[in-house]
This record gives C-alpha cells, sequence and structure tokens, in this order.
C-alpha cells in the first residue's frame, strides 16, 4: 500500500508551458516536504509546507498544501528544460509510537526545449 | 559548510557478501536516515538514528542494521546479500529526529553509494 501517491507518474511538456503535480494520501501528515532528484544524485529539498492550506512560492514554483494536510500540490509556470527531473512528496508518518519518512510514488518531468 | 558526505560512491558484491556504508552528516545535525533507491521507484525508509538511538524502522529484514556513532556518523550493514539488495543507498542528516519539531523533518541527501550485487 502506498501512502502517497502522486500525479502523474511521468509528464513530458514543451518549454513555456504550465504543469501541476499532485501528492494526495489518506493519511494527516504533520508537515510535507517537496525534494527533486536528478539522475545518479540524492534528492535536493525544495520546501516544507506545516500548516493546512499554506501556499508557498520559490520562483516559478508554487506550493500547496491542502486544508486538511492530506494532499500537496506543485504548480510550475513557464517550464525550463531546467527543471526536469524526479519531484518526489515526502512526509513522516507516525503510526503506533513509530515513525518512518514517507516517498511518494514519484514524478518524472521532462521539459524540451 | 560540508554537506552529507556518503562512502564509498560505488560497490560491487557478490550474493551472499556483507556489505558496510558509510555517512557523514552536516556539521551540527544529529539525526542520520538511511535510504535504498531502486531504479524507477522513490527512496524506501530503511532506519532513522537520532543522538546515537533507533528512532525509526522502515519494512526491511533483519539483515540490515546500522549503527550512530558519538560524532553522529553512521554505519548501514547489510548481511546476505541479495540480488534484490541492488540499489542506490541514500543517506539523509537532519537536526532532529522524526518525532521532533514537525518543520525540521526536512532530510538533507548525500549523494548516495551505488550497490550492485552480482
Amino acid at each position: 500500500t502506498q501512502l502517497l501517491e502522486q500525479s502523474p507518474q511521468f509528464l513530458s511538456i514543451q518549454e513555456g508551458e504550465n504543469l501541476t503535480v499532485y501528492c494526495n494520501s489518506s493519511s494527516v501528515f504533520s508537515s510535507l516536504q517537496w525534494y527533486r532528484q536528478e539522475p545518479g544524485e540524492g534528492p535536493v529539498l525544495l520546501v516544507t509546507v506545516v500548516t493546512g492550506g499554506e501556499v508557498k512560492k520559490l520562483k516559478r514554483l508554487t506550493f500547496q498544501f491542502g486544508d486538511a494536510r492530506k494532499d500537496s500540490s506543485l504548480h510550475i509556470t513557464a517550464a525550463q528544460p531546467g527543471d526536469t527531473g524526479l519531484y518526489l512528496c515526502a512526509g513522516v508518518l507516525a503510526t503506533s509510537g513509530t515513525y518512518k519518512y514517507i516517498f511518494g510514488t514519484g514524478t518524472r518531468l521532462k521539459v524540451l526545449a | 559548510d560540508a554537506g552529507v558526505t556518503q562512502s564509498p560512491t560505488h560497490l560491487i558484491k557478490t550474493r551472499g557478501q556483507h556489505v558496510t556504508l558509510r555517512c557523514s552528516p552536516i556539521s551540527g545535525h544529529k539525526s542520520v536516515s538511511w535510504y535504498q533507491q531502486v531504479l524507477g521507484q522513490g527512496p524506501q525508509f530503511i532506519f532513522q538514528y537520532y543522538e546515537k538511538e533507533e528512532r525509526g524502522r522502515g519494512n526491511f529484514p533483519d539483515r540490515f542494521s546500522a549503527r550512530q556513532f558519538p560524532n553522529y556518523s553512521s554505519e548501514l550493514n547489510v548481511n546476505a546479500l541479495l540480488l534484490g539488495d541492488s540499489a542506490l543507498y541514500l543517506c539523509a542528516s537532519s537536526l532532529y529526529g522524526l518525532a521532533g519539531v514537525r518543520a525540521y523533518n526536512e532530510q538533507f541527501f548525500g549523494p548516495g553509494t551505488r550497490l550492485t550485487v552480482l
């Protein structure tokens, strides 16, 4: 059972287009992080969202945390080839006093020049 | 400031062997987590150590073990290697453990160790 589902799984778009990536769960998260990973490297933290309904902007990237803290979205405006990579959402899941850091299924984005 | 460092960068082993992977966290970070990433998938959580104690564990068999040293560096050990253990092993450091202040769940990753089991 995958606790953080991301959609779409793959996305190939032209430079200048806009896109949205979704991260959904049936569980409530105290915070969610978004990362970008390039081949052969570790994920790089983009942002943390903490408060339900929160919106954070990082240049052309806009992140939103759902009101119920069960989902999040990443919107990229005017995508550029440098945005190409694997986008991952992640958060801490606490069950019965144990803690796990869970990653989403990932969205692989390719931006064509 | 130096980021998270991992060694070795690449490793080739055969089935049944044992492997030890090493990680040094960002200076000032007291927590180290280990992840396994199989090609095409997101990272899977193996362990987290905070202040030298195990604070979180994923769904991995007992062949996987880890420890954290007084200087907060960490080792991941895998015994009786299987072909399916071939993966990128990532180490991440953070200020606090997973049960800490929620905003500090941010993980800072090293470049990983690519393990190939033949």
